[in-house]
């Protein structure tokens, strides 16, 4: 079946611009997550989202940063007012649900939107 | 905070070497805890993962991995890699009532 999917792939922005990057998750799947991937800094956890209950928004670097899941399905990360170290590649990433059991569901990744900020 | 730790930023080996990639975390309690594999120009994938029972686990492409609990670590193992494992390697960690914390991941090359 169809995986996470994610748009634009790549995406050249000048500094102080706002970019929106989209996600469209694995279908049935009811926890989405946002990750941010630089350069030798591993995978930065930014927010996910679970079902109705509130997204958990604890790792957003800053209020430019805002993301938001429409009818369950299709995430938007929007960064307002883009800074040069915002550059990096962002991953979206799916799971079936968040945890049964205590047993994590394994998480599905999307190819990434890579960001440049001019 | 949890953290995630993995000791090698680069690994280079030769084909049919043997291989060994660290992974330590901090958090005590009940944890799961996963190897997530990124091929050149691939997407992040699932290599093996530990919830529960036998420590000694077995992913796909012939790697494995060692939960140890008392010394916090989840290594990932190969008897026998191929030029065909270079990679980057993360290990990942989910507490039983938090969110998955990813290490800084480990790129490894093979030469044929």
């Amino acid at each position: 079946g169809a995986g996470v999917s994610q748009s634009p792939s790549n995406k050249v922005t000048e500094k102080g611009k706002d970019v929106e990057l989209r996600c469209d998750p694995i279908s049935g799947h009811t926890a989405l997550y946002w990750y941010r991937q630089s350069l030798g800094q591993g995978l930065e956890f930014l927010i996910y989202f679970q079902g109705n209950s509130a997204p958990d928004k604890s790792g957003l670097p800053s209020d430019r940063f805002s993301a938001e899941r429409t009818g369950g399905s299709v995430s938007t990360l929007t960064i307002q007012r883009t800074q040069q170290e915002d550059s990096a590649v962002y991953l979206c990433a799916s799971s079936l649900a968040l945890a049964s059991g205590g047993a994590a569901y394994e998480q599905y990744f999307g190819p990434g939107t890579r960001l440049t900020v001019t | 905070a949890q953290s995630v730790s993995q000791h090698n930023h680069h690994v280079i080996l030769s084909e049919a070497a043997s291989l060994e990639l660290g992974c330590n975390y901090s958090y005590g309690g009940t944890v799961n805890l996963f190897w997530y594999v990124q091929y050149p120009g691939q997407h992040l994938q699932l290599l093996l993962k530990y919830f529960s029972g036998d420590p000694l686990v077995k992913g796909i492409k012939g790697f494995e991995a060692e939960f140890i609990k008392s010394k916090f670590s989840f290594n990932l193992r190969k008897p026998s890699v191929q030029w065909s494992d270079t990679a980057e390697y993360f290990c990942a960690v989910k507490p039983f009532y938090g969110k998955l914390t990813f290490g800084q991941g480990t790129i490894l090359t093979v030469h044929p």
